[in-house]
C-alpha cells in the first residue's frame, strides 16, 4: 500500500498571501494524484487530477505541480472561501487507492 | 448535473451488517467506477472499494473480507454491505463517482460526492 504524507498538518496564512501545500508519496505514483477541498460538514470536491489539471468549475488560483513522490498544492491568492481542509489522494497503485492525512488551512 | 444520495439505517449494532445504497440522479450510472468511501468523525479518508456498472469490483484489501458492492443499472443505484461491523466502522460514509480522465482514458480522481451519511455502529 502506498502512503501519502501531507505537510505541514496546519498551515496559517493571511487572505490575499500564497499557500503551498505539500504531499509525498511512499513509492513513485508517476502524475496519478488528485487534490481534494474539504470544509467542515461537507463531501471533499475534486479541485485538480493527474497532478495539475484543473478539475472543472476550479478557479485558476489553483495549482498542482510535480510527479513521482513530490507534489505540491498552490493557492496563488487566498481568498476567504479556501479556508479548509486539503487531501491529496493517490491512484497509480490499487488497491487501495489511498489519501493523505490532510492539512488544515487556516486564517493567519 | 450529477447528484448522489446515501440512504440507510444510521446506526447499527456490533457484530451486525452495514448497508447503505447510493441513488444517482441527474445522469447515468453507465460508463463509470462508482465507489464507497468512509472518514471517521475528525479523520482523514479511506476508500472502501467501487464498482463498475458492468459490476466488476474492486475492493479495499484490508476490508475485503467484509466487504460487498452491488449495483443495480435499472435503478440507478448501488449498494454497500459491510458485515460483522465494530465501534472502528463508524464513520461518514461516501458515495462518489470516479472521473474519467479525458488525456489518460482513465480514472482521474471523484468528481461527484453524495452529501456522506453517518453510520454509528452501538448496541
Amino acid at each position: 500500500e502506498i502512503v501519502m504524507t501531507q505537510s505541514p498538518a496546519t498551515l496559517s496564512v493571511s487572505p490575499g498571501e500564497r499557500a503551498t501545500l505539500s504531499c509525498r508519496a511512499s513509492q513513485s505514483v508517476s502524475s496519478n494524484l488528485a487534490w481534494y477541498q474539504q470544509k467542515p460538514g461537507q463531501a471533499p470536491r475534486l479541485l485538480i487530477y493527474g497532478a495539475s489539471t484543473r478539475a472543472t468549475g476550479i478557479p485558476a488560483r489553483f495549482s498542482g505541480s510535480g510527479s513521482g513522490t513530490e507534489f505540491t498544492l498552490t493557492i496563488s491568492s487566498l481568498q476567504s472561501e479556501d479556508f479548509a481542509v486539503y487531501y491529496c489522494q493517490q491512484y497509480n497503485n490499487w488497491p487501495p487507492w489511498t489519501f493523505g492525512q490532510g492539512t488544515k488551512l487556516e486564517i493567519k | 448535473q450529477v447528484q448522489l444520495q446515501e440512504s440507510g439505517p444510521g446506526l447499527v449494532k456490533p457484530s451486525e451488517t452495514l448497508s447503505l445504497t447510493c441513488t444517482v440522479s441527474g445522469g447515468s450510472i453507465s460508463s463509470y467506477y462508482w465507489s464507497w468511501i468512509r472518514q471517521p468523525p475528525g479523520k482523514g479518508l479511506e476508500w472502501i472499494g467501487y464498482i463498475y456498472y458492468s459490476g466488476s469490483t474492486n475492493y479495499n484489501p484490508s476490508l475485503k473480507s467484509r466487504v460487498t458492492i452491488s449495483v443495480d443499472t435499472s435503478k440507478n443505484q448501488f449498494s454497500l454491505k459491510l458485515s460483522s461491523v465494530t465501534a472502528a466502522d463508524t464513520a461518514v460514509y461516501y458515495c462518489a463517482r470516479g472521473h474519467y480522465d479525458i488525456l489518460t482514458g482513465g480514472f482521474g480522481g471523484f468528481d461527484y460526492w453524495g452529501q456522506g451519511t453517518l453510520v454509528t455502529v452501538s448496541s
